[in-house]
């Protein structure tokens, strides 16, 4: 089974509208840290934001915020009034504590903002 | 901020021949990764690397791959005889720690071209 799912290949989003990128995830480790990505054209991949299972709130992080769905093991992305700037690939990936140190990645979906 | 480098940025070489890849981890790190990522397709985990031996090492590192921390800063991929379906995109990775909530700070990456 895919430890990461990322559904949605492709989004548009109009610019300064909020988006949501699915990510769900496969785990039987009960400590496990999920995070997201940014690819843009250029090709490095940059951090955006974290969320630790144990976490009893959604992360945040400026306009990123992560909706933490525990029992349905769904850790979506919200971007919130979507810039040019956002157009790129994001990725979800998953870290388990007792399985590994090694990060999995969905397929990761396509972001573009439309002005 | 710190940061890990890679270089170089973008190498092309013939089908059968040798190549390193090389990084410089973020200082104080004590945990290293190589990724790679095929044109259009997920990122994947290829090796880790911790207290100067693999810790863990997937599928796709078969015997053509071998790691190296050569001295305190830099860490090699050396692929040694390089086949067309390893042109991808390359990304070095370091962690400060092992725990979940520690993020891996990727570089830039370097682009293989096998020709």
């Amino acid at each position: 089974a895919q430890k990461i799912t990322q559904t949605q290949p492709g989004m548009f989003v109009q610019e300064k509208e909020a988006v949501t990128l699915d990510c769900t995830y496969d785990t039987s480790d009960p400590s496990y840290g999920l995070f997201w990505y940014k690819q843009p054209s250029s090709g490095e991949m940059i951090f955006l934001i974290y969320q630790g299972s144990y976490d009893q709130q959604n992360a945040t992080e400026g306009r990123y915020s992560l909706n933490f769905q525990k029992a349905r093991k769904s850790a979506n992305l919200v971007i919130s009034a979507s810039q040019l700037g956002d157009s790129a690939m994001y990725f979800c990936a998953m870290r388990e504590e007792n399985t590994g140190n090694q990060f999995y990645f969905g397929t990761g979906t396509s972001l573009t903002v439309i002005p | 901020e710190p940061e890990v480098t890679q270089t170089p940025s973008h190498q092309v070489t013939q089908m059968g021949q040798e190549v390193i890849l090389r990084c410089v981890p973020i200082s104080n790190h004590l945990y290293f990764y190589w990724y790679r990522q095929i044109l259009g397709q997920k990122v994947e985990f290829l090796v880790s690397f911790y207290n100067n031996e693999i810790s863990e090492k997937s599928e796709i590192f078969d015997d053509q791959f071998s790691v190296e921390r050569p001295d305190g800063s830099n860490f090699t991929l050396k692929i040694r005889s390089t086949k067309l379906e390893d042109s991808a995109m390359y990304f070095c990775a370091s962690r400060e720690g092992l725990a979940v909530l520690y993020e891996q700070y990727f570089g830039p990456g370097t682009r293989l071209t096998v020709t």
